[in-house]
Order: C-alpha cells, then structure tokens, then sequence
C-alpha cells in the first residue's frame, strides 16, 4: 500500500475554498488516489478519486499533478457542514489504508 | 442507496467476555471488513472477507475473530474482551474488482464498544 501524507488540522471560514494536499510518494503505475469524507458519529464516506489531471464532481475537485506523487483535494465555498475529517487513500486491490487524515474545521 | 447496519451504536461490556459485533449489507457486495478507529492512529484493519467464510487477517487482527457464513453478513468476535478494546469499530463492504468507483468502500455508522 503506498502510503500517504496529509496535514492534521486546518481551519477555515465559511465561503471560504480549502484545499487539502496530500503526498504519495510511492503510488504505483495502476493505483488510483481516493478521498474519502468522516463527520463525526458516522462512518467514512467516498467523495472523490482521480488517476490524473483534474476530476469534479458535485463535492469536491481533486487536483493530481502529471508525476501524481501527490494530490490535492478543493473544497469550493466550504460551509459549517463540510466540518468533518478527510482521508487521502490509495487503495491497493480492495484494501484500504487510513492514516488519522486532515481534520478541517470550518468557523462562522 | 447501499445500506450497512451494524446491530448496535453503543455496546458495554465486562473483561473476559465474548462480544459479538454483527454487520449486514444489502448490496451483495463480495468484500466486508471491520475496522477500529481510535483518537490520532485513524483506521486500522482488522480483519476483512472476500467471499463466504473466507478471511484474510488485517493490520491488527489479535484479540479478533471473525465470522462469514452468508454473502451479506460479517461478524467481529472478541473472544475475550480487554479493556484496551474500548473502540469504535466499523464495518465496511465493496464491490470485488471491475467497480466503476474502483475500492469504494461503503461504512455503517459503527458501534462504540466500552469494555469496564
């Protein structure tokens, strides 16, 4: 499993972008980068994955620059709600490995 | 939408019992895990099955069983409990290879288990 790097906290405002960038030195030619969403009392969840480039879905952008030794999840406008904790993963087969993520909170 | 539940959101428990954790998902997916997840060490793997009664151990499977006798359940087995097992633990499933979202994984909403 390659493993990942990520900050431990971020704080932000409301309207505010946050971007979270993640480093995966060792990712393999095959593996996909994936995030993935926790509030509290509740399960992990999927919002994004990328192999190259760029992808956007209704959550999030996930940037992965053309050597993909790391990757940077955007979190448009972010509100009181997107308060959660985000893990950057690249999953190996069907295993996944979860660091302690970026715990980013948003303020008023 | 995917659904897993797990049978309880809050377990207590005495030292030296056994604990059954139960998952169900209904979404026949192949591959169920549980994890625990502990204040600043994130998830941690503790066992996961790829296809009835199959197992394979996870990163911290000591102190763990498991059990898988139907496509949709997944059982966690702590045949003794110890304190250090206080936790929450989460139960997950996923496609096999082939998903068009390659490895997601879909969590309940977990059991936090104290053991006194």
């Amino acid at each position: 499993l390659a493993k990942t790097t990520q900050p431990i906290s971020m704080d932000s405002y409301e309207g505010q972008e946050v971007n979270i960038t993640c480093s995966h030195n060792n990712i393999a030619t095959n593996d996909y980068i994936t995030w993935y969403q926790q509030f509290p009392s509740q399960g992990p969840r999927f919002i994004i994955q990328g192999y190259k480039t760029k992808v956007t879905n209704e959550v999030a952008s996930l940037f992965i620059p053309a050597d993909r030794k790391s990757s940077t999840l955007s979190l448009p406008r972010v509100s009181l709600s997107d308060t959660a904790v985000y893990y950057c993963l690249v999953p190996t087969d069907y295993k996944l490995s979860f660091g302690a993520g970026t715990t980013v909170t948003v303020r008023a | 939408d995917v659904k897993v539940t797990q049978s309880s959101r809050y377990l207590v428990k005495r030292t030296g019992e056994k604990v059954f954790l139960e998952c169900v998902q209904d979404m026949d997916h192949e591959n169920m895990f549980w994890y625990r997840q502990d204040p600043g060490l994130g998830l941690r793997l503790i066992y996961f099955s790829y296809d009835v009664k199959m197992k394979e151990k996870g990163d911290i499977p000591e102190g763990y069983s498991v059990s898988r006798e139907k496509k949709e359940r997944f059982s966690l087995i702590l045949e003794s409990a110890s304190t250090n097992q206080t936790s929450m633990y989460l139960c997950a499933s996923s496609l096999s290879g082939g998903a068009l979202r390659y490895n997601e994984q879909f969590f309940g909403p977990g059991t936090r288990l104290t053991v006194l």
